[in-house]
């Protein structure tokens, strides 16, 4: 069972260009999120989807967008990507609300 | 925004002795708190999910406790090993009719052999 797979693992952009995250799940969960981590500081939320078909912004959405595609795939995408999104991005889904999260195993990004 | 407060941010502990570090949060549109294990170079692991006032949960030497009303878990490791060393995250549901958590700082803890 691969769980919560994360492309890429790693990245460099520059200031301006854009790219998409890749998340997908395997495990017919039916919520999806995005959460971004940086020093000193907790996992924050950017967006999430409760169920296939819908999406939300969390507590930092700007500068990002999401699509979910499928039940199994939720992209994040940087359309002009800037140095205060780098960051480690953490891709997670759950059954429902009475379910803990799986994580993905991240993505670092870093925009010069 | 929600504030989820750990104590303490990191902890030294010997090996075979027996910790515990709190987490506060807001009692208002409760639904869950959660806990996680975060070892370096590894994602977050689900450790607890809790949801009624008064729960107590327990997973080998780990457990863990939930006041509703005041708004504080406490998480608890028995006889620290040293694959106990790890940061420990909790989160409760973010609330304002919002799906998803909002997560604590985490408590870093380096078990000494």
């Amino acid at each position: 069972n691969a769980g919560v797979t994360q492309t890429p693992k790693f990245q460099v952009l520059k200031t301006g260009q854009s790219m998409t995250l890749q998340c997908a799940q395997d495990m017919n969960h039916n919520s999806m999120y995005w959460y971004r981590q940086d020093p000193g500081m907790g996992l924050r939320l950017i967006y999430y989807s409760a169920s296939e078909g819908t999406t939300d912004k969390g507590e930092v959405p700007n500068g990002y967008n999401v699509s979910r595609l499928n039940k199994r795939e939720f992209s994040l995408r940087l359309e002009s990507a800037a140095p205060s999104q780098t960051s480690v991005y953490f891709c997670a889904s759950r059954h429902d609300r009475d379910y803990g999260y799986t994580f993905g195993s991240g993505t670092r990004l870093t925009v010069v | 925004i929600l504030n989820v407060e750990q104590s303490p941010q990191s902890l030294h502990v010997q090996e075979g002795d027996s910790t515990n570090f709190t987490c506060s949060f807001p009692s208002s549109n409760f639904y869950a708190l959660h806990w996680y294990r975060w070892e370096t170079a590894k994602s977050p692991e689900a450790l607890f999910v809790m949801t009624l006032n008064g729960d107590e949960k327990k997973k080998g030497r780990i457990s863990a406790t939930l006041n509703t009303k005041e708004g504080y878990s406490y998480l608890y490791i028995k006889g620290s090993q040293p694959e106990d060393s790890a940061t420990y995250l909790c989160a409760r549901n973010s609330g304002g009719g919002a799906d998803g958590l909002t997560f604590g700082k985490g408590t870093h803890l380096i078990i000494q052999p």
